[in-house]
């Protein structure tokens, strides 16, 4: 069984497409997390919920919505997608929230806007 | 914010031990140095964690000095299979109240038969 799973695996869509990005952890965390991965490979976070508590929302647009139905599913929901919305998009979960405790990632969502 | 520097990159070849350093001159008292390991087209796995002196499993090591202004992940003996992206992550609580874990650039380790 995949710990921490997420769906697509790759998105092509076209400039100004709605578009989601699911995430489920079978692990029982209560934290769950959004990572970008650029072109350069630099990860940075983008949200995260604690027992379906936003937590930690970056800098990030507001087309960018996070949502969380229950502790063991985090989605992302990206409106009017940009060409600059292209990256991979990582889903992550942590037994509870701190920054010491050890991620487990899922293998990514492969986002190209065209 | 205990930010974290470590090399771009480096080259080795199989069946030697690899020594990656990562420098974290701001680490704060309750931070822990965690490693991850990514290979191309996955998520970061975790390698290891520690706080002081030396941490060992049975992946790889992690020695970390009294100052703790630095660490270094050492890998033995490795691999093609290790040529992967190594990130140093210190732990980091933010002025809000919530923890972030940033994520440097990382350092490109490809080995080579």
């Amino acid at each position: 069984d995949t710990a921490v799973s997420q769906t697509p695996k790759y998105l092509v869509t076209q400039m100004g497409n709605d578009k989601s990005i699911k995430c489920e952890q079978n692990l029982g965390h209560d934290t769950m997390y959004w990572y970008k991965q650029d072109s350069k490979k630099f990860l940075k976070i983008m949200f995260s919920y604690n027992n379906k508590e936003l937590i930690i929302n970056e800098t990030v647009p507001n087309r960018f919505s996070p949502k969380s139905p229950d502790k063991a599913h985090l989605n992302l929901h990206i409106n009017s997608l940009e060409l600059g919305d292209s990256a991979v998009y990582f889903c992550a979960s942590s037994r509870r929230r701190g920054a010491n405790e050890k991620l487990f990632f899922g293998s990514g969502t492969q986002l190209s806007v065209l | 914010l205990a930010k974290t520097t470590q090399p771009i990159s480096m080259d080795s070849y199989e069946g030697q031990e690899v020594n990656i350093t990562c420098s974290h001159n701001n680490i704060a008292t309750n931070d822990y140095i965690t490693w991850y390991q990514q290979f191309p087209s996955q998520g970061p796995r975790f390698i290891i964690q520690g706080y002081k002196t030396k941490v060992t499993n049975e992946v790889a090591s992690l020695f970390i000095p009294a100052d703790r202004k630095s660490s270094t992940l050492s890998l033995p003996r490795v691999s093609l299979s290790d040529t992967a992206v190594y990130y140093c992550l210190v732990g980091d609580d933010g002025n809000s109240g919530y923890s972030t874990l940033t994520f440097g650039k990382g350092t490109m380790l490809l080995v080579s038969p």
